[in-house]
Formats: structure tokens, sequence, C-alpha cells
């Protein structure tokens, strides 16, 4: 199986400072297709996961472009350009590559 | 608007058997591979299960393998979950899943 690292485990910061969170796959996430399905969610407190980032760095038309994503093969990035409100919760990664499927164990972002 | 709407959760006793249902609605169903995933309570994300788009290929995590069996009915809109010989530790939220889009949850506890 593959295993995703995510870190920061948790992350605490004021409203407008930058946050990153790192992603690693034990294997290459790139698929036969070319594509690596490498995904970012959102899970607010009390709320299902919401999508973020889909195949490493496209955002969903929802999602404010302060969001970015960027990595390949096994290292991947989540940034967030200026912390908002509204960005608390548990981001987690996400690999739709290999079956089973597999997640990070979440980085939990607080506002100060 | 994309809607997945599971049911079937409850409290249920070691060895017995629950069936989960998710009604999706706002896309075309019968057009996407569906997943259940699982939360256990203060937890990360589990993947439970995948079927494809017409049921041709359907794959299980390990530590449901031969207890659970996943299902759709494209007719109805409809992607199911048969759990059998449950677990204490199959106790968690069930998250019915697009690739870019989840349900609610139900929840299911397994205790006597």
């Amino acid at each position: 199986d593959v295993v995703m690292t995510q870190t920061p485990v948790s992350l605490s910061l004021a409203i407008g400072q930058p946050a990153s969170i790192s992603c690693k796959s034990s294997q290459s996430l790139l698929g036969t297709s070319g594509k690596t399905f490498l995904n970012w969610i959102l899970q607010r407190p009390g709320q299902s996961p919401k999508r973020l980032i889909y195949q490493v760095s496209k955002l969903y038309s929802e999602v404010p472009d302060r969001f970015s994503g960027s990595g390949s093969e096994t290292e991947f990035t989540l940034k967030i350009s200026r912390v908002e409100a509204e960005d608390l919760g548990v981001y987690y990664c996400w690999q739709g590559t290999h079956f089973p499927l597999t997640f990070g164990s979440g980085t939990k972002l607080e506002i100060k | 608007e994309v809607q997945l709407v599971e049911s079937g959760g409850g409290l249920v006793q070691p060895g017995r058997s629950l069936k989960l249902s998710c009604v999706a609605s706002g896309f075309t169903f019968s057009n996407y591979g569906m997943n259940w995933i699982r939360q256990a309570p203060g937890k990360g994300l589990e993947w439970v299960a995948y079927i494809s788009s017409g049921s041709s290929y359907i794959y299980y995590a390990e530590t449901v393998k031969g207890r659970f069996t996943i299902s759709r009915d494209n007719a109805k809109n409809t992607l199911y979950l048969q759990m059998t010989s449950l677990r204490s530790e199959d106790t968690a939220l069930y998250y019915c899943a697009r690739v870019d889009a989840w349900g609610q949850g139900a929840s299911v506890t397994v205790s006597s």
C-alpha cells in the first residue's frame, strides 16, 4: 500500500500568514495515464470533507486562488498564501493512483 | 448541485449486518466511479471500497474484504454498502464519495 506522510501534524497561524503543508508518498503517484492523482481536501470542524485540489495543482472552481498545490512523483505541497479564518480545519492529502486509495494522517490548521 | 445522501446507519451488535445506501443527485450517476470512505471517531479518513461506473471494477480495503460488499443501482442513482460480521473497529462515520464530492455521512456503531 502507498503510505502518505503529512507534515506538520498541526499549524497555528495568524490571519494573513502563509501556510505550507507537505505530503510525501512511499511510491510514485505518476499513473500509466501520465497523470498524477494527488488530491487535497479540507475537513472543517463538524463537517464532511470538501474538495480543494486535484491532480497535484488544479484548483476546483470554487476554491480561492490563495490556495496552490505543487509537486511531483512522491513529494507534494499545499500552500495558502494568506490564511483566512474560514481556512481552519484538517487538511488531508490522498492518492487515487493506486488501490487501495490512501490518505495522509491530516494537518490541523488553527487560527491564532 | 451534486448531492450525496447516505442512510441506513445505526447501532448494531458485533457479528450482525447492516446495509448503507447513498442516493446521488445533481449529476449523471452512471458516469462516475464511487467510493465508501469511513472515519472512526476522532480519527482520520480510511478508504473502504470502490466501484466503477458500470460495476465492472470493484476494490476493497483489506480490513473489510470478505465482509463488506459494495454495489450500485444506476437506475435508482443509488450506491450501497452491505456490511456483515461487523466488529467494534468498524464503528465510524461512513461517507459516500465521488472523487470530488462527499456526502454528510452515515454513523455506524458496533457495540453490544
